[in-house]
């Protein structure tokens, strides 16, 4: 079982739409969680980050938090054409000195 | 500015060759990270460091050689390239425990 899983995708959401992502984790004493978002041939950009149990908000991006499922999940609400990219999900382990990343889910936002 | 820079941004060299990339910081992060990127295999983890003088080994760490004498810098040495070392490199540092991770824009590798 790999540390962190992603549905690898792609996962097409027409324009305007709410795009839901998801991520499982097998290390129980994970600490930080966060969703990166790269575009083809850059480099991987931070959008968001969640500690605690629960729902983050900023701006069109909610970060949902289960720790007792061990599942983090990442919506974007009125999709755009330029949310089109992979997003990565990243956690770090209970040593707290790694962050692991799953190999990404490509979004396509279809106009 | 501030930031993560690597360079060069694009290398082609030959095998067999020794190749280093660069990477420095201007955050006064602990931690620096280096990756690399293929497809169909995402990111993986080569070497990190927490601190100066201290470096450990990722997922992938054969073949390529760290070092660290100071905080801002972090170079990634291949001693002797082979073709399969082609890829997207990435550096990456970070503060301390559970802060984000940010990346420098790659350096895109070719062994031929």
């Amino acid at each position: 079982q790999k540390e962190v899983e992603q549905n690898s995708g792609p996962l097409s959401v027409p324009e305007g739409a709410i795009a839901s992502l998801n991520c499982t984790y097998s290390d129980r004493g994970s600490q930080s969680f966060f969703w990166y978002r790269q575009y083809s041939g850059k480099s991987p950009e931070l959008i968001m980050f969640i500690y605690s149990n629960g729902d983050k908000e900023d701006g069109r991006f909610t970060a949902q938090l289960n720790k007792a499922s061990q599942y983090v999940s990442l919506l974007i609400r009125d999709s755009q054409p330029s949310d089109s990219a992979t997003y990565l999900c990243a956690v770090t382990g209970s040593s707290a000195s790694k962050i692991i990343f799953g190999s990404g889910t490509r979004l396509s936002i279809r106009p | 500015d501030a930031g993560i820079t690597q360079s060069p941004r694009y290398k082609i060299t030959e095998t067999g060759r020794q190749v280093t990339l660069m990477c420095h910081q201007t955050w006064s992060h602990s931690y620096m990270f280096w990756y690399r990127q293929d497809l169909g295999h995402g990111l993986r983890l080569i070497y990190y460091s927490a601190a100066a003088d201290i470096t450990d080994k990722g997922e992938v760490p054969d073949g390529y050689v760290v070092s660290r004498s100071k905080t801002e810098n972090f170079p990634l040495t291949l001693e002797s390239a082979t073709r399969s070392q082609t890829s997207v490199y990435f550096c990456a540092s970070r503060g301390e425990f559970n802060q984000p991770q940010h990346f420098g824009d790659g350096t895109r590798l070719s062994i031929l």
